[in-house]
């Protein structure tokens, strides 16, 4: 299995500019995460789905973040616009099964910096 | 709510010595415990995680964690560690029965091992 399947790796952008991340879960995984890892806030949950449904999104910074999931195999993350404070690695992970024991895998992470 | 503590934000080793990383947890509800590594550049990994059953958890590449509950910690040892080894690594909780899937993260202790 290719695993979680982050795209791009990096990015580098203007402030104002949108900003679209994506992800490919693990195939049959029927949970995807988003998390955001900064160095005064370490890793938080953004936003979660379920079957591509959001779940819980209250984690989502504010109005200028939007996640999508049109399918069982694709996930965005739009910033709108961008703002320096946004510069973070942005995680993408998934998992299998109904309950809260179940190992989330993770993807290698998009480094966003936002000038 | 649920949230980790982890006290040591560095632990500096020496190869083929032992090591633990403390993990204390704060939650009004019973949780799963996790220990993951972060390699530079890299997602995170699942090592080990306690759901139930004997204290005492093994995981990959020889680490090992004991969960405590009147004390509400999870720390994790190795006894001898390796410099590949050097890496980031994150405790993390999710509560049972709520529903609710996310991760809570502590802030990571970064082990870097010397030759």
């Amino acid at each position: 299995d290719a695993g979680v399947i982050q795209s791009p790796r990096h990015e580098v952008t203007e402030m104002g500019q949108e900003v679209t991340l994506r992800c490919k879960p693990i195939s049959g995984h029927d949970y995807l995460f988003w998390y955001r890892q900064t160095m005064m806030r370490g890793l938080e949950l953004l936003i979660y789905f379920n079957n591509n449904v959001p779940i819980d999104d209250s984690g989502m910074p504010e109005d200028r973040f939007s996640a999508k999931m049109p399918n069982a195999s694709f996930s965005t993350l739009k910033i709108q616009p961008s703002e320096p404070r946004d510069s973070a690695v942005y995680f993408c992970a998934s998992s299998l099964g109904t309950g809260a024991q179940e190992t989330q895998y993770f993807g290698p992470g998009t480094r966003l910096l936002v000038l | 709510a649920q949230s980790v503590t982890q006290l040591d934000s560095q632990v500096p080793v020496f190869e083929e010595a032992p090591v633990e990383l403390r993990c204390n947890y704060s939650s009004s509800v019973s949780v799963y415990l996790f220990w993951y590594v972060q390699y530079p550049n890299q997602g995170l990994q699942l090592l080990l995680k306690y759901l139930s059953g004997s204290t005492l958890v093994k995981g990959i590449n020889g680490f090992e964690a004991e969960f405590n509950k009147s004390q509400t910690s999870f720390h994790l040892r190795k006894p001898s560690v390796h410099i590949s080894d050097t890496a980031e690594y994150f405790c993390a909780v999710s509560p049972l029965h709520t529903g609710r899937r996310a991760l809570t993260f502590g802030s990571g202790t970064r082990l870097q091992v010397q030759p």
